[in-house]
């Protein structure tokens, strides 16, 4: 079983929307942090934005601040990314990941296989 | 705090030992919020190491982390085949959630 897979992935034009789905399984969902991590094409990651357990505290890259929502929903198990006024630089890979905060250490240690984003005119 | 890795590109042979560097602009309590991941083209990142130097569970043993405040290092001892990826070091202390911008090794 695959615990985390991202669907709505598309290709759509500038200023345009999708909504990002990442469907979890295997873990205790409700317990954790949650990250969507983005990748544009031949480029490094860049982490997009955080969700707490509980959805009371979110953060996000400045370049998609006002643009992007991150959200959850426990009973569903799923995280949310609603990306509105969509720009072409925002193509990309987006990745849902956990984000385990623990004493030990912080990691995105379980990640899903990514849904290709594509803005293009 | 931004990241700065070196080189961005190694080539090795099998069964080299390899370094990579993780610079971060501050270190401050840094150590248990750095991670490294691997990635292979086409696929997720996968997590390699937490905390610096904490080995995640099924990662083999020769990977290895060390390094503290500013300064961190990633070392793969006799590289194997499958070790043909792209590495990315990350802090997790401050937002922005930053990434070095990556080191790719070769296999000659």
């Amino acid at each position: 079983e695959v615990p985390l897979v991202e669907s709505g992935g598309g290709s759509v034009q500038p200023g345009g929307s999708l909504r990002l789905s990442c469907r979890a399984s295997g873990f205790t969902f409700r317990s954790d942090w949650m990250a969507w991590v983005r990748q544009a094409p031949g480029k490094g990651l860049e982490w997009v934005a955080n969700i707490k357990e509980d959805g009371s505290e979110r953060f996000y890259v400045d370049s998609v601040e006002g643009r992007f929502t991150i959200s959850r929903d426990n009973a569903e198990s799923s995280l949310y990314l609603q990306m509105n006024s969509l720009r072409v630089e925002d193509t990309a890979v987006y990745y849902c990941t956990r984000y385990n905060d623990i004493t030990e250490g912080d990691s995105f240690d379980i990640w899903g296989q990514g849904t290709t984003v594509i803005v293009t005119s | 705090i931004q990241l700065t890795q070196s080189p961005s590109f190694l080539s090795a042979s099998v069964g080299d030992r390899v370094t990579i560097t993780c610079r971060a602009s501050q270190g401050q309590g840094l150590r248990i919020y750095l991670a490294w991941y691997q990635q292979k083209p086409g696929k997720a990142p996968k997590l390699l190491i937490y905390a610096a130097s904490t080995l995640q569970g099924g990662v083999p043993s020769r990977f290895s982390g060390s390094g503290s405040g500013t300064d961190y290092t990633l070392t793969i001892s006799n590289l194997q085949p499958e070790d043909s990826a792209t590495y990315y070091c990350q802090q997790l202390k401050t937002y922005p959630l930053g990434f070095g911008g990556g080191t790719k090794v070769e296999i000659k």
